[in-house]
């Protein structure tokens, strides 16, 4: 079974400072992870996605995020926000070897002030 | 090119009707996904089509719902005798091929309103 908790429902940062979007995962096998941003009124973009060749992994927009076995997390930063950046975030995870079926999390409202 | 498309794009039906929504995947992706996203949460899966047969349908809530892609291309997503509970914003994504990894693309939604 899998499933993916975001620890945080809101986060709130200025423009231009760091940015950390928290996500832990639950798989009973090797898991797949991927982070999907959704603008207002558009469809879900990938961000990003781990395929297992790397732990740290960087996608658009200058995301990344850091794959951590030991502590089951995929959590998603980026050096310095932007006010585009507001968006819902999706921490994703899915299991391998099987049809892919991803678990999306409740997803974590960026909100970035000038 | 053209991306994942679904109509309509808002739905306003009163309670007990039947609701028929739209996919038409980006051509030439045989995997195709329906999902549904209740307000304050993330996607949930319905219905996986591999080509014209349903690979995983584990995620249909009841038999009230049910999916179709007759030629492998365009799905519709079909909910019967509506409920209150059925309002949400439902998600097509389509796949090239399925495999774990691929990347989903995603369409803008339907908004099902049941009043």
């Amino acid at each position: 079974a899998q499933s993916v908790t975001q620890l945080d429902s809101h986060v709130s940062v200025s423009e231009g400072t760091p940015v950390l979007l928290r996500c832990n995962y639950s798989s009973s096998y090797s898991p797949s992870l991927f982070w999907y941003v959704q603008h207002p009124n558009k469809g879900l973009q990938l961000l990003l996605k781990y395929t297992s060749a790397a732990t740290l992994v960087k996608g658009i927009n200058g995301f990344e995020a850091e794959f951590k076995k030991s502590e089951t997390s995929f959590h998603l930063t980026k050096p310095s926000a932007h006010m585009s950046d507001a968006a819902e975030y999706f921490c994703v995870v899915s299991e391998k070897g099987g049809s892919y079926i991803p678990t999306f999390g409740r997803g974590t409202s960026l909100i970035v002030h000038p | 090119g053209a991306g994942v498309s679904q109509t309509p794009s808002n739905k306003v039906t009163e309670k007990g009707k039947y609701v028929e929504l739209r996919c038409d995947p980006i051509s030439g992706h045989t995997a195709l996904y329906w999902y549904r996203q209740s307000l304050g949460q993330g996607p949930e899966f319905l219905i996986y089509f591999q080509g014209t047969g349903a690979a995983d349908d584990s995620g249909l809530p009841n038999d009230r719902f049910f999916a179709v892609r007759p030629e492998g291309s365009v799905s519709t997503l079909k909910i019967q005798r509506t409920e209150r509970g059925d309002s949400a914003v439902y998600l097509c994504a389509s796949s090239l091929s399925g495999l774990d990894l691929e990347t989903q693309y995603f369409g803008p939604g339907t908004r099902l309103l049941v009043l």
